[in-house]
Order: C-alpha cells, then structure tokens, then sequence
C-alpha cells in the first residue's frame, strides 16, 4: 500500500511565522505534489518534484518555497504566514512517466492562521 | 493554462438511481482523463482512468470521453449511500507531470 504521510493533521500559526509542512512517501515515487484546496477554489497546485532538489512552479507559488533534499520526502515553506494562507494542503506522489497521472494523497494538512 | 469545467451544483440522486457527472476541458490535446472521489474530510482517491474515445467500465462506474467535444462524464450506476462524495475531473495532456482538476461535483445519494 502506497503511503503519503503528512506530518501534521491541524496547525494554528500566528501572522509572520515560519510554517513546514513535511511530506513522506514510502513507495519510491519520483514525483511529489504539494497542493491546496480551498471551498469553491477546487485543488489548485502549489510546486512539485519530479527529482530530488528539483522543482517547478505550480499555479499559485507565490508565498511558498519548497525542498526535497530526498527522494521520499517534500517539504513545503511558508517563510511568512498570512491569513489569506489558511486552507487545508494535500501533499501528493506518483510515478514518473505512464503513472505520472495516478496521484497518491496524504491526509492534508489543515493550517489555519490567525 | 488548462481548464478544467465541472458545473452544476449538488446532485442528489435516490438508491439505486444513476448518478451523472460530466467534465469540460479546454485543451485540445489533454490525452489522459481521470476521476478522483472525495469524501467529506479525506483526501482525494482514484477511481477511473480514460485514455480513449468511448466507454470504459469498472464495476458499476462509467467514464465517457469525446475528445471531438472535449468533454467527459462519469455515470454511477445504482448508486449507494456509500458513493456520496465530491468527484474530482482531471485532465493531462502527454508526458506532462501536471495535472488540472475541476473543482468538483458534489453528489448526495438519498437512501
């Protein structure tokens, strides 16, 4: 069973912190994806990996950094947390190629700021 | 950049009834098709696959695609209580990593 662990299910973070939210996949996934969904907004893409220390923009970047130092594991960054950040994060992994499309979800992570 | 139209509201369907759900997308050469289901607090899962124009049936759920029209639906047949959930559409295009999800479709199954 492939497994996207997130490491943590609720935040509370004040405006200005530093957020991470971690991300650990067990089946040797080349991809990873770090997603966002908001009520009325759908699942909107954040960054993602395809390698290690690679990575692209997704649609809504800004506010965000990401790192993925190993295969298995991809962090996302908010270096300054606004409100307008709340939402609940979905981390993902897939295969690279054909499989590139069958994404495997973590549990998310509801962040809420204040 | 990729869209990806899931309209209408809620759909509620009684027991045993078929649920449809249908999904437009703007660019004309996305490939590979998906439906992701939801359920309330989960996390998103995949449930079918196209890749073809016509059919493709998996147990009592049906994906349809017509890339001339460029859209494709999802019918349930007999729905269960247990189908209620929020079914995502995705939509790729060839050798890209990215995929782009409609915003969902909400469906109700009423015992």
């Amino acid at each position: 069973d492939v497994k996207v662990t997130q490491s943590s299910r609720y935040l509370v973070k004040r405006t200005g912190e530093k957020v991470f939210l971690e991300c650990v996949q067990d089946m040797d996934h080349e991809n990873m994806f770090w997603y966002r969904q908001d009520p009325g907004l759908g699942l909107r893409l954040i960054y993602f990996s395809y390698d290690v220390k690679m990575k692209e923009k997704g649609d809504i970047p800004e506010g965000y950094s990401v790192s993925r130092e190993k295969k298995e594991r991809f962090s996302l960054i908010l270096e300054s947390a606004s409100t307008n950040q709340t939402s609940m994060y979905l981390c993902a992994s897939s295969l690279k190629g054909y499989g590139a499309n069958v994404l495997t979800f973590g549990a998310g992570s509801r962040l809420t700021v204040l | 950049q990729k869209e990806v139209e899931q309209n209408s509201g809620p759909l509620s369907v009684p027991e045993g009834a078929i649920a449809s759900l249908n999904c437009t997308y703007s660019d004309r050469v996305s490939q590979s098709f998906f439906w992701y289901r939801q359920y309330s607090g989960k996390s998103p899962e995949l449930i079918m696959s196209i890749y073809s124009n016509g059919d493709k049936e998996d147990g009592r759920f049906t994906a349809q695609l017509n890339k001339a029209s460029q859209y494709v639906s999802l019918l349930i047949r007999d729905s269960q209580p247990s189908d209620s959930a929020t079914y995502l559409c995705a939509v790729n295009s060839y050798g890209n990593n990215r995929l782009a999800f409609g915003k969902g479709n909400q469906v109700v199954v009423i015992p």
